[in-house]
């Protein structure tokens, strides 16, 4: 069975750091491209970032591109969202999900249950 | 990048209907297209990719058309489970893209 299961979220101050897991099984983890997704209150899903399977390209959303960091340990089965700068409106459930070729032919078809990351004062 | 647009962005329905959603791509991305499924707390479902394949164990109520720019999501025969937002997402190249939902709501 396949599982993603987050972990990091905290409450974070403005301009602070943040750390988010995620930790994959029930698959070859080490095939697959790797996504996250986050979802801030009351709002909708917006793609963050992805990794490729060996680590060797990522792309980000031009939001958080130069303040976020993805990248993975393929011998752990893990990836990882590196978070700097951290805004008010970080604030959300970051979500990682297994990306292409999910399902063969597509995008995310897994999902982790998501992790809560609060920026405040 | 390539922008991702729905419609409508809330849809009020009843057990039974038969319910349309547009996404419009901002430029073509072939079949690229995945429909999502979110209630409440959850993480999103994945309902349809390459434009109109069903996922696995998904009911056969759910189809999805469209290629280029256009693509629709139609749930016939509405279910009480079905109430619940709907996103499109763009996967042609390395980026995604989500459109902003579409919440069907009970009528």
């Amino acid at each position: 069975e396949v599982q993603l299961v987050e972990s990091g979220g905290d409450l974070v101050q403005p301009g602070g750091s943040l750390r988010l897991s995620c930790a994959a099984s029930g698959f070859t983890f080490n095939n697959y491209w790797m996504s996250w997704v986050r979802q801030a209150p009351g709002k909708g899903l917006e793609w963050l970032a992805i990794i490729n399977p060996d680590g060797s390209a990522t792309d980000f959303v031009d939001s958080v591109r130069g303040r976020f960091t993805i990248s993975r340990d393929n011998a752990k089965n893990s990836l990882f969202l590196q978070m700097n700068s951290l805004r008010v409106e970080d604030t959300a459930v970051y979500y990682c999900a297994r990306d292409w070729p999910g399902c063969g032919r597509c995008s995310a078809d897994y999902w982790g249950q998501g992790t809560l990351v609060t920026v405040s004062s | 990048d390539i922008q991702m647009t729905q419609s409508p962005s809330t849809l009020s329905a009843s057990v039974g209907d038969r319910v349309t959603i547009t996404c419009r791509a901002s430029q073509s991305i072939s079949s690229w297209l995945a429909w999502y499924q979110q209630k409440p707390g959850k993480a999103p479902k994945l309902l349809i990719y390459e434009a109109s394949s069903l996922q696995s164990g998904v009911p056969s109520r759910f189809s999805g058309s469209g290629s280029g720019t256009e693509f629709t999501l139609i749930i016939n025969n509405l279910q009480p489970e079905d109430f619940a937002t709907y996103y499109c997402q763009r996967y042609n190249v390395n980026a995604r893209t989500f459109g902003q939902g579409t919440k069907v709501e009970v009528k």
